[in-house]
């Protein structure tokens, strides 16, 4: 059954903790997203990788890091430098990057920090 | 630049009657334009999508939109609304110029009442 799993889907710190959001997928697709969402409020992009071992900055690239050691896994850490870090995480895939491939998405983690 | 703007935050319709959600882009090439759904805590699913084919795109559980370039306009219509429609519904623009990434409007939270 292929997709995109997130884990876990509750989480929840402490301020000035470090935190990594975990992302896997089996569809054997190039390239990887990281995408935050507030309420009421549309997507805005952290990260991508289009391939293996490099990533680009996207719009709110700020107090995250991302990795890309492996083309099923894009895990997303958030750092204590990120000021206000409580909101929905979504992570997602698609086929390539080169052409307008609709991306598929994962469920979602939910991180509180307080 | 591409932008996306949903021009309605809220619609509220009633079990059986149409339903109309409106969406205007702006894009500097052709676009591609997506519509995506997402229940309350969950990942988002591709309701359907327009790549330069048919004006007319037919999608998944009854819904289709209309592209009309001259209007800049893809709006997202359903004949009868049924209670598991009640969700958020995004539409988004990618294209060339924007290296192919997502841009998302921000959202319209459709009710529909019994």
């Amino acid at each position: 059954d292929g997709g995109i799993t997130q884990s876990p889907k509750y989480l929840f710190r402490k301020e000035g903790q470090n935190v990594t959001l975990s992302c896997e997928q089996n569809l054997n697709h190039d390239a990887m997203y990281w995408y935050r969402q507030d309420p009421g409020q549309g997507l805005r992009l952290i990260y991508y990788s289009q391939i293996v071992n490099d990533f680009q900055k996207g719009d709110i690239a700020e107090g995250y890091s991302v990795s890309r050691e492996k083309k099923e896994s894009f895990p997303l850490t958030v750092t204590s430098a990120q000021k206000n870090p409580t909101a929905f995480y979504l992570c997602a895939s698609s086929i390539d990057s080169g052409l307008p491939y609709e991306q598929y998405f994962g469920p979602g983690t939910r991180l509180t920090v307080t | 630049a591409q932008s996306v703007t949903q021009l309605d935050s809220h619609v509220s319709v009633s079990e059986g009657t149409p339903v109309l959600l409106r969406c205007n882009y702006s894009s500097s090439y052709s676009p591609s334009l997506f519509w995506y759904v997402q229940h309350p805590n969950k990942g988002l699913q591709l309701l359907l999508k327009y790549t330069s084919a048919a004006t007319l795109v037919k999608g998944i559980n009854g819904f289709e939109a209309e592209f009309k370039k001259s209007e800049t306009s893809f709006h997202l219509t359903k004949p009868s609304a049924h209670m598991s429609d009640a969700a958020e519904y995004f539409c988004v623009v990618s294209g060339r110029a924007a290296g192919n990434k997502l841009t998302f409007g921000g959202g319209t939270r459709v009710l529909v009442k019994p």
